[in-house]
């Protein structure tokens, strides 16, 4: 099975800051890493896919980047909204694995 | 607009079944592949099941093999998860995920919760 291994595990950060997840896959998933958001009490949201495509209607200072083993979640400028739990995945194959969150508070 | 609603959550005891639904809307359910993902209070989010368009090639996490069964009925709309043998650590909210080859997971029910305890 294909391990993913977020970091930080939780962060603080202020307001306009710039916030880095880092997220590494224990094989080679090319391209095929999502990032999703969650809020407590909520289902998750969907933000990235393929490593960097944007989900439609998520904001700009979200972005990922990455490819094969290394992949990175980026908020250019942190927003009070954006407190939530983060979760990389993977879906090169079965069974499907997430990471184990990094929870972003201001 | 796309809408993925689940039901049949509850408590339940160790040992005994339950099977939960998710009802979904807005969009042509027979041509998208259908997953379950659980989360147990406080925890991460643990994939459980998925089930193609076609119900041909049916996957499962080792956790829950041989105990769950996922199926669907593209004539009403309905993805069903059939849990037998249940264990406390089963105990989770449990969500259904739409999924196509290029965005996993883009929609999500509001999940529902299944407690295992005596």
């Amino acid at each position: 099975d294909i391990q993913m291994t977020q970091s930080p595990s939780s962060l603080s950060a202020s307001v306009g800051e710039r916030v880095t997840i880092t997220c590494r896959a224990s094989q080679d998933i090319r391209h095929y890493l999502a990032w999703f958001q969650q809020k407590p009490g909520k289902a998750p949201r969907s933000l990235i896919y393929a490593a960097s495509s944007l989900q439609s209607g998520v904001p700009s200072r979200f972005s990922g980047s990455g490819y094969g083993t290394d992949f990175t979640l980026t908020i250019s400028s942190l927003q009070p909204e954006d407190v939530a739990t983060y979760y990389c995945h993977h879906n090169s194959r079965y069974p499907r694995t997430f990471g184990q969150g990094t929870k972003v508070e201001i | 607009q796309v809408q993925l609603v689940e039901s049949g959550g509850g408590v339940v005891q160790p040992g005994r079944s339950l099977r939960l639904s998710c009802a979904a809307s807005g969009f042509t359910f027979s041509t998208y592949a259908m997953h379950w993902v659980r989360q147990a209070p406080g925890k991460g989010l643990e994939w459980v099941a998925v089930i193609p368009y076609d119900s041909i090639h049916i996957y499962y996490a080792d956790s829950v093999k041989g105990r769950f069964t996922i199926s669907r009925d593209n004539s009403k709309n309905t993805l069903s998860l059939q849990m037998n043998s249940l264990r406390p650590e089963d105990t989770a909210v449990y969500y259904c995920a739409r999924d196509s080859a290029l965005i996993p997971f883009d929609y999500w029910g509001q999940g529902t919760l299944v407690t295992v305890s005596a």
